[in-house]
């Protein structure tokens, strides 16, 4: 079936370092791929998606790359900033009706 | 005002108690979702509705019924608490004339205690 994997978090990082958070999916056919954030207290929003191989997705400074053949989509940022402390989640769809389907979320702490 | 609002924030009840969690949305979308968030697992889906008179199961449906009272409320319920129902309940929204584009609305989140 279809699945995301996330590394384990929590991720603790100093302000202004590079962020990589690793993403892994196992689908049929070729889904859509998402990056979620959630900051304390609040739901979760989108952040970035790609909807096809090699596509970049980018927001906010994040940007993850739709790899179908290590079929990953790694977040990543070239400086952290203590604002983006959040849970960040991967997520897959398919069937075209917004199921989601997410990772288990990977917590991101930034120190300044 | 949240275009996604979520009812009540927190509750804490006992082991066999019916709850009601309620959602309302002000976007104008047609498609809502009841997630349940759990530590390590992500969130899973319980119940969508892609109308008032469509409504269907996810994955985690057992345990779990909704309501949708009109286009702008979806409301879940927990017909006899159990303590593993503990959890964060997010309701979420999407539009209609954008399959697959993944973009969903969430609220705040309810956090629901079973005692």
């Amino acid at each position: 079936g279809n699945s995301v994997t996330q590394m384990e978090g929590p991720v603790t990082l100093s302000e202004e370092a590079f962020l990589t958070i690793n993403c892994t999916y196992t689908a049929t056919g070729y889904p859509s791929l998402f990056w979620y954030v959630q900051y304390p207290g609040e739901g979760l929003q989108l952040l970035l998606k790609a909807t096809k191989a090699d596509d970049k997705g980018s927001n906010k400074g994040f940007e993850a790359t739709y790899r179908k053949e290590t079929t990953s989509f790694h977040l990543e940022k070239g400086s952290v900033q203590v604002s983006d402390s959040a849970v960040y989640f991967c997520a897959l769809s398919r069937g075209g009706y917004n199921k989601l389907i997410f990772g288990a979320g990977t917590r991101l702490a930034v120190h300044p | 005002d949240a275009d996604v609002t979520q009812t009540p924030r927190n509750r804490i009840t006992k082991t066999g108690k019916r709850i009601m969690l309620e959602c309302s949305q002000t976007k104008g979308h047609d498609r809502m979702y009841w997630y349940r968030q759990d530590p390590g697992l992500g969130l899973r889906l319980i119940y969508y509705s892609f109308d008032v008179k469509d409504i269907n199961k996810g994955e985690i449906s057992d345990g779990y019924s909704v309501s949708r009272q009109a286009q702008a409320k979806f409301s879940l319920s927990l017909e006899s608490a159990i303590p593993n129902q503990t959890a964060l309940y997010f309701c979420a929204t999407s539009e209609t004339d954008r399959p697959n584009t993944g973009e969903l609305f969430f609220g705040e989140g309810s956090r629901l205690t079973v005692l």
